[in-house]
């Protein structure tokens, strides 16, 4: 258990819908990312927010939004959404900036667009 | 920026070591090498990472080579559960350096 917690582990929903995921950092970690990892793409880097900041953006389309919250748990909202967005989301969780920080991942929410 | 090759797939004798290469030839000179590790579909996980010494954790060793270019992930004594895609990652993008995954090595165990 890396102590980040992400709710809900599956969410199944229709094309065209809007959804939000919900991560919980672990205690003390002010930073957290979001990854998206389909079968075709990989794990790819969405987007960073330290301490209530966004601080990095990554692959993440305009459909995608992310905040923190003052309480450091995050949320992932994806609207319009679309067939190709099926895939696992994960959150991590570090303590600082910057990949020497090691990151703690969540057990991802599992996404189906039907 | 500097990208990492890794054998798309490994096997490994339970109790054996496990020894996981990466290349890594156009890495600059203040370019760290981290391994994560993802078990089927869990979240992945951080194992070690180094600059230019060798490294070792209660998970594994680092071997760096001299020049930089290559590394090593050792596992001393590979379980069925160290089955899992082991990612090097060289490459960070963005201000804040975030970590660019690629394909990893697929490292199954067997008895």
């Amino acid at each position: 258990d890396s102590g980040v917690t992400q709710t809900p582990k599956h969410l199944i929903t229709a094309t065209g819908q809007r959804v939000t995921l919900r991560c919980s950092p672990r205690s003390g970690d002010l930073s957290v990312y979001w990854y998206q990892q389909s079968l075709d793409q990989g794990l790819q880097f969405l987007i960073q927010y330290y301490n209530g900041e966004e601080r990095a953006k990554g692959n993440i389309l305009e459909r995608f939004s992310a905040q923190q919250f003052p309480d450091l748990h995050s949320e992932l909202n994806l609207s319009s959404l679309e067939l190709g967005d099926s895939a696992l989301y994960f959150c991590a969780s570090s303590v600082g900036q910057g990949p020497l920080y090691e990151q703690y991942f969540g057990p991802g929410t599992r996404l189906t667009v039907t | 920026d500097a990208k990492t090759t890794q054998p798309p797939s490994m096997d490994c004798a339970e109790g054996r070591a496990a020894n996981l290469p990466c290349n890594h030839s156009t890495i600059s000179g203040n370019e760290y090498v981290y391994w994560y590790r993802q078990i089927h579909s869990q979240g992945p996980q951080y194992i070690i990472h180094g600059l230019k010494n060798n490294e070792t954790n209660e998970m594994a060793s680092l071997i760096i080579t001299e020049d930089r270019k290559s590394s090593t992930l050792i596992l001393p004594h590979a379980t069925l559960r160290d089955t899992a895609v082991y990612y090097c990652i060289v490459r960070v993008g963005g201000s804040q350096g975030n970590l660019i995954f690629g394909k990893g090595t697929k490292l199954s165990v067997k008895p």
